[in-house]
């Protein structure tokens, strides 16, 4: 059974860094059937996809165009998981931020990348001084 | 602002069949599987259609999803108190980009 367990702070400072962690457990991030995602949930932007990592015999990213430029997602092969940086955070970045996986199989074996079926439990951020 | 437009709210008596619309345009839905989600207070949000109408192991056939040209819908049949909560429909871009709707409040009366 796959498992996303999120870890990092909740407050961060305006203008400065917010950076979280997904561990994985169950399955491996450099899988070549799935992407590793997050996605962030605020009340005025609703659910938001910021980026993903993904592996296909090297790495890849993929990353939101509003955020893109202060957004950088690293997997870490050593210890299955991936993280989130985002830099230079203002009142605008506070929401709930998910790590999620996308992939899942249907019966045919086919993975559907865009369809994220497994999420962390998720991290409330706060930005403030 | 959102890009795939969703109603704000539905509503519905339990046992009845409510539907949630979902429109986009030819980058995102008309080129792309749609796919739902159901998000509790508090909870994260959980998968209940992809690819247009396919349920993932666990969620019951009373949801069921179709997709026609640039619009998807989601149907709950049978209505029930725990299916309240935020309908979100995603898929993906041609702009390589996961979109979503701005949800859609669902309230069982």
């Amino acid at each position: 059974q796959i498992q996303l367990q999120q870890s990092g702070p909740g407050l961060v400072k305006p203008s400065q860094t917010l950076s979280l962690i997904c561990a994985i457990s169950g399955d491996n991030v450099s899988t070549k059937t799935a992407t590793w995602n997050w996605i962030r949930l605020s009340p005025s932007r609703g659910l938001e996809w910021l980026g993903r990592a993904y592996y296909r015999s090297k790495w890849y990213t993929d990353y939101a165009v509003s955020v893109v430029g202060r957004i950088t997602i690293n997997p870490d092969t050593s210890k299955d998981q991936f993280s989130l940086h985002l830099n230079s955070v203002t009142p605008e970045d506070a929401a709930v931020y998910f790590c999620a996986r996308g992939g899942i199989a249907d019966s045919r074996g086919l993975f559907h990348l865009h369809a994220f079926h497994i999420w962390g439990q998720g991290t409330v951020v706060t930005v403030s001084s | 602002q959102s890009v795939l437009t969703q109603p704000p709210s539905a509503s519905g008596t339990p046992g009845q069949r409510v539907t949630i619309s979902c429109s986009g345009n030819n980058s995102n839905i008309g080129s792309h599987n749609a796919n739902w989600y159901h998000q509790s207070p508090g909870a994260a949000p959980k998968l209940v259609i992809y690819d247009n109408n396919q349920r993932p192991s666990g969620v019951p056939d009373r949801f069921s999803g179709s997709k026609s040209g640039t619009s998807a819908s989601l149907a709950i049949s049978g209505l029930q108190s725990d299916d309240e909560g935020h309908y979100y429909c995603g898929t993906w871009d041609d702009s390589l980009n996961a979109v979503f709707g701005g949800g859609t409040k669902l309230t069982v009366l």
